[in-house]
């Protein structure tokens, strides 16, 4: 079945780079997600990438494809301390519907 | 442009009661989905609706949950009764289309004691 998982905890210090990263099984995926979610609020879209694309830069964000080996990143350069959140992979699965599988999260801890 | 509303946003209720959720999508976003997060996991798709369809309602627990979407427009959720484990932020969102983008509202914290 489909499943995605993250590494549970990321600490790092203000202005460092943060790496997040994600595998996925479902090789037919189309679009692979990112969304971050802060204390007390839904989940914010923050990039995305089409499957058949190996990178894609963002200001600060870097996402990464391997989609031979089903991983995905997402960098995070001059890591703030308003960064420091829980960050949601999800893979968009073909077919009718577009239904999303989101991974466990990732919380980003930034130490000033 | 306005964002996915969601109310109430927080509710506490004793197991066997019902509870609500009510969510407004984007203007003109045709496909709507609700979610059930629970603490220290990623959202799961509970339903999700094309226009005032159902498209997946594969993961509702359809003895307890139920849901529609009138006109295709608003959306409402409900559970009937609730179990403890039925403690989790109920997520809505919704995309112009299938396979589209997905925004998501704040969420309805629900809380059954």
């Amino acid at each position: 079945g489909e499943d995605v998982e993250q590494s549970l905890f990321l600490s790092v210090r203000e202005g460092d780079s943060s790496v997040i990263n994600c595998t996925y099984t479902d090789s037919s995926s189309t679009y692979l997600y990112w969304y971050k979610q802060e204390p007390g609020a839904g989940l914010q879209l923050l990039t995305y990438i089409f499957s058949n694309m190996d990178m894609k830069q963002d200001q600060r964000l870097t996402v990464l494809l391997n989609k031979k080996d089903k991983h995905l990143s997402l960098r995070i350069a001059d890591t703030q301390t308003g960064d420091s959140a829980i960050y949601f992979c999800a893979e968009g699965l073909s077919g009718n519907t577009g239904k999303l599988i989101f991974g466990q999260g990732t919380t980003l801890q930034v130490k000033p | 442009e306005a964002g996915v509303a969601q109310s109430p946003r927080y509710k506490i209720i004793e197991k066997r009661q019902s509870v609500a959720f009510w969510c407004n999508p984007i203007s003109g976003h045709a496909t709507l989905y609700w979610y059930q997060q629970i603490l220290g996991q990623g959202p799961k798709l509970l339903i999700q609706f094309q226009n005032n369809g159902v498209v997946d309602d594969s993961q509702l627990p359809k003895d307890r949950f139920s849901a529609e979407r009138l006109k295709g427009v608003d959306s409402t959720l409900k559970i009937q009764p609730a179990k403890l484990e039925d403690s989790a932020v109920y997520l809505c969102a919704s995309s112009l289309d299938r396979q589209e983008t997905q925004y998501f509202g704040p969420g309805t914290r629900l809380l059954v004691l």
